[in-house]
């Protein structure tokens, strides 16, 4: 079955502190995605970062960066150079490939509440 | 372009009542998905729609069912409401079945009382 573990349930920086977002899933299959989310107030899911299994190789985008590491298991999202706007539920999934005919199930992790104080 | 619209934004109903709650689809996308999320919690998955039937469906029970129509629009019923039905009810949308990344609209806040 898969799982996705997020422990940090809440985090506050001050702003220009850099974060990172810890992220730990579990699966079976070798074909997978990890997916990073945003959620502001409004409650619209907002899409950050994917990856597929894979690919392993970390990048940044702008101020986002992840560091994806199947030996542990572990896909964790760091924010640069963090900003107020930046507050927000971050919340980590994965998509499992379903017998080849839909990646469409996303499992969540239980999210962890961003405060980036001014 | 518009993106992932549900309708209504919120809605309050009685114990026992049945409600529907509806999603159209971000434009070029034939598939939709449904997701709960309980307050302070992750969207768990309810089900998806892909060429109007069922594809997948998550841990729910059968007072949860869905129907997708020929313009590929969605809707979600549940029967027998429940207190613990009150959640957020998202939909996502992606372009074809295999796609992995979802949009999601913002939701409809669903209170039982």
């Amino acid at each position: 079955a898969q799982k996705v573990t997020q422990a940090q349930t809440e985090i506050s920086v001050v702003e220009k502190e850099d974060v990172t977002l810890d992220c730990v899933y579990e699966t079976r299959d070798t074909t997978y995605y990890l997916f990073w989310y945003k959620q502001p107030p409004s409650g619209e899911l907002v899409f950050l970062i994917r990856r597929n299994s894979f690919d392993e190789q970390n990048e940044i985008s702008g101020r986002y960066s992840w560091n994806f590491q199947k030996s542990t298991s572990s896909f964790n999202f760091t924010i640069t150079a963090s900003q107020v706007v930046d507050s927000a539920v971050y919340f980590c999934a994965l998509s499992e490939e379903a017998g080849g005919t839909s990646y469409g199930k996303l499992t969540f992790g239980q999210g962890t509440i961003l405060t980036v104080h001014p | 372009d518009a993106g992932v619209t549900q309708s209504p934004t919120h809605l309050i109903k009685t114990r026992g009542q049945q409600v529907t709650l509806r999603c159209s689809p971000k434009s070029g996308h034939d598939t939709v998905s449904w997701y709960q999320q309980a307050l302070g919690q992750g969207p768990q998955f309810i089900f998806q729609y892909y060429e109007e039937e069922e594809r997948q469906r998550g841990n729910f029970p059968d007072r949860f069912s869905g129907h997708q129509f020929p313009n590929y629009s969605s809707e979600l019923n549940v029967n027998a409401l429940l207190l613990g039905d009150s959640a957020l009810y998202l939909c996502a949308s992606s372009e074809t079945e295999l796609d992995t990344e979802a949009f999601f609209g913002q939701g409809t806040r669903l209170t039982v009382v």
